[in-house]
């Protein structure tokens, strides 16, 4: 089956350190997304890439990086600059204006 | 500037009952998409439906419809016959074309949490 796929589901960081979420996608699509929920807000725009070896920053990108090395996969890491990472993450793609398919998120924790 | 509006935090309603969620949105673009997305609580945000910025056809699907009006610029979503399994948070979000062409971002409103109790 055709999808998103965010590893891991559950992230626990420590004070200073540098973690990175996953996100694979096999429906072919151009452009993938990184957003950041928190509790009782929408969805923000953290960074995209709308081709490989290309990426822009979003709403929300101070404290994150990005890479888009392959079409299928799109790394977020959460840099030690993040002062609150403590979130839920999801990542999307789409193609052109279709509708975005989003992954089953990660929620980062720091400990 | 771009803007997506759920007025609605949290709405409580009995199974079987109709429900309304408000989505008010603001833009300059005259080209643009208007979604609606359902999050259950496994987090995953579920596609329900995509609406051009030139179709004001209302769209019906099952228990689900929407209603489209440029004129207040309002995107509205109706639950007919409301069930347990609705129960969700529920995003309003906006596309543009934007000045560099379509980029997919997407703007999202704050959400309207439904419970529907049985």
């Amino acid at each position: 089956d055709g999808g998103i796929t965010q590893s891991p589901k559950y992230l626990f960081r420590k004070e200073g350190q540098n973690v990175t979420l996953s996100c694979e996608q096999n429906l072919n699509h151009d452009a993938m997304y990184w957003y950041r929920q928190d509790p009782g807000q929408g969805l923000r725009l953290i960074y995209y890439s709308q081709i490989v070896n290309d990426f822009q920053k979003g709403d929300i990108a101070e404290g994150y990086s990005v890479s888009r090395e392959k079409k299928e996969s799109f790394p977020l890491t959460v840099t030690s600059a993040q002062k609150n990472p403590t979130a839920f993450y999801l990542c999307a793609s789409n193609r052109g204006w279709s509708e975005a398919f989003f992954g089953q998120g990660t929620r980062l924790t720091v400990v | 500037a771009q803007k997506v509006t759920q007025a609605q935090t949290e709405i409580s309603v009995v199974e079987k009952e109709d429900v309304t969620l408000d989505c008010v949105y603001e833009t300059r673009d005259t080209t643009y998409y208007l979604f609606w997305y359902k999050q259950p609580p496994s987090g995953e945000l579920v596609f329900l439906i995509r609406r051009n910025s030139f179709d004001e056809q209302n769209e019906i699907s099952g228990r689900y419809s929407w209603n489209f009006q440029k004129s207040t610029s309002s995107f509205n979503f109706t639950i007919t016959a409301s069930q347990v399994v609705d129960s969700a948070v529920y995003f309003c979000a906006l596309s543009e074309a934007g000045g560099s062409g379509n980029t997919g971002k997407l703007i999202f409103g704050q959400g309207t949490t439904l419970q529907v109790k049985p």
